[in-house]
């Protein structure tokens, strides 16, 4: 089965920074991807590690630690567009070479 | 015109019948794959394929089926649908490369009375 584990909720202000945690046990590694989902819509892509260290993408960045099994997404300059589901997903070895959703976390920015 | 194609985009229907659901790419990817989702749970993957002649059962594959037409086409059939079922189901596409990440159709909002 899949152990990957997200915060469920968040809030953040607008304006503000947010950083989004996730959590995983596998073996074979091969890559953390982070995906954005509106409610009711496809999740999109954001941002891919697979080796330490952090990932900046404009206002997003990503951190992985594979020693630690740990990553996280973070959030600046806060949006009210930003308001969705973050996802987590591992792809590894023990997955089939698949993508392993964690359960998502859902993050409301307020005025 | 959207890469990933899912049909229909909403659907209604009773226990016992038999459903399809379609999807079609022009991202020109091998590997394409089902998921479903429901509140809380996240993406869990029904089945998915590496190439035509490839199918693969996921997490959750019992009750369901698919088919791999074409490089382009995968589709995914409830036997006898029942209303645990009722969920929103994707369909994703990516390259072979474990770099690439996955590219999702709209979806199909399933409902089963």
């Amino acid at each position: 089965g899949q152990n990957i584990d997200q915060p469920t909720e968040m809030t953040a202000t607008e304006g503000a920074i947010v950083q989004i945690n996730c959590t995983y046990q596998t073996s074979g590694f091969n890559g953390l991807f982070w995906y954005q989902q509106h409610a009711g819509e496809a999740p999109t892509f954001l941002s891919y590690n697979v080796l330490d260290g952090l990932e900046e993408k404009g206002r997003f960045s990503s951190f992985l630690s594979r020693s630690k099994g740990y990553s996280y997404l973070l959030l600046k300059e806060l949006q009210m567009k930003d308001s969705a589901s973050y996802l987590c997903a591992v792809r590894a070895e023990n997955y089939g070479q698949n993508f392993v959703f964690g359960p998502g976390t859902r993050l409301s920015v307020l005025p | 015109d959207a890469d990933v194609t899912q049909t229909p985009r909403n659907r209604i229907t009773k226990t016992g019948k038999r459903i399809m659901l379609e999807c079609s790419q022009t991202k020109g990817h091998d590997r394409m794959y089902w998921y479903r989702q429901d509140p809380g749970l996240g993406l869990q993957l029904i089945y998915y394929s590496f190439d035509v002649k490839d199918i693969n059962k996921g997490e959750i594959s019992d009750g369901y089926s698919v088919s791999r037409q074409a490089q382009a086409k995968f589709s995914l059939s409830l036997e006898s649908a029942i209303p645990n079922q009722t969920a929103l189901y994707f369909c994703a596409t990516s390259e072979d490369y474990s770099n690439q990440p996955q590219h999702f159709g709209d979806g199909t909002r399933l409902s089963i009375l």
